[in-house]
């Protein structure tokens, strides 16, 4: 069965801390790997699609990487506003949508 | 502007009563998707409809039914039937294929 995995469930930093969040898969078969943010209360945001490894996207401070087995998302200088939830899904060849559980990211002034 | 409309945004709802929740797109998407969100959980598919007049259950589908009449609509009915009702309920479509979803803004059923 398809799985995705989230690491780590919550994460504090300062602005100005880069970090990293993690999602490992087990898919049969990848089509696509979607990362989404998600803020309270609202429905989630699509960010980024990866389709193969070694692929890698960026938009503003974010930049998503994927290999075989997982995939990364990189925040550099991390600003308040970029605190939310963030998610992970993947797509298998019978074209199902798996999520995560989700990281939440709080960036402290 | 396209998007995707969900309704209500808060619903409180007694055991034993039937509700229904509302989704409208006009993205032209052929797939539409409910979800459920529970916290510290990933989202979890309850029914999918690829094209009009057809759709799929999920992994969480007992308890719920759906119908999908036009290609814009794709309203949720939550069942007396569904043991924990109390969520976060997520619509969301695509263009039919492995495309990213669009998600509407939710809607929180709450059973008193």
């Amino acid at each position: 069965e398809d799985q995705v995995t989230q690491s780590p469930e919550a994460l504090r930093l300062q602005e100005g801390e880069s970090s990293s969040l993690n999602c490992s898969y087990t898919v049969s078969g990848l089509r696509g790997l979607f990362w989404y943010r998600q803020d309270p209360g609202k429905g989630p945001e699509f960010l980024f699609t990866l389709y193969s490894a070694g692929e890698e996207k960026e938009k503003e401070r974010l930049k998503a990487t994927l290999t075989k087995k997982e995939s990364f998302l990189h925040i550099t200088a991390p600003k308040p506003e970029d605190s939310a939830t963030y998610l992970c899904a993947v797509c298998s060849n019978n074209n199902d949508m798996r999520f995560g559980a989700g990281t939440r990211l709080t960036v402290k002034p | 502007d396209g998007g995707i409309t969900q309704s209500p945004k808060y619903l409180f709802r007694k055991e034993g009563q039937n509700v229904t929740l509302s989704c409208e797109q006009n993205l032209n998407h052929d797939a539409m998707y409910w979800y459920r969100q529970d916290p510290g959980q990933g989202l979890r598919l309850i029914y999918y409809s690829q094209i009009v007049n057809d759709f799929q259950k999920g992994d969480i589908a007992e308890g719920y039914s759906v119908s999908r009449e036009k290609k814009e609509s794709f309203p949720l009915t939550v069942t007396s039937a569904q043991k924990n009702p109390t969520a976060f309920y997520l619509c969301a479509s695509r263009i039919r294929g492995t495309g990213e979803l669009f998600f509407g803004e939710g809607s929180r059923l709450t059973v008193l």
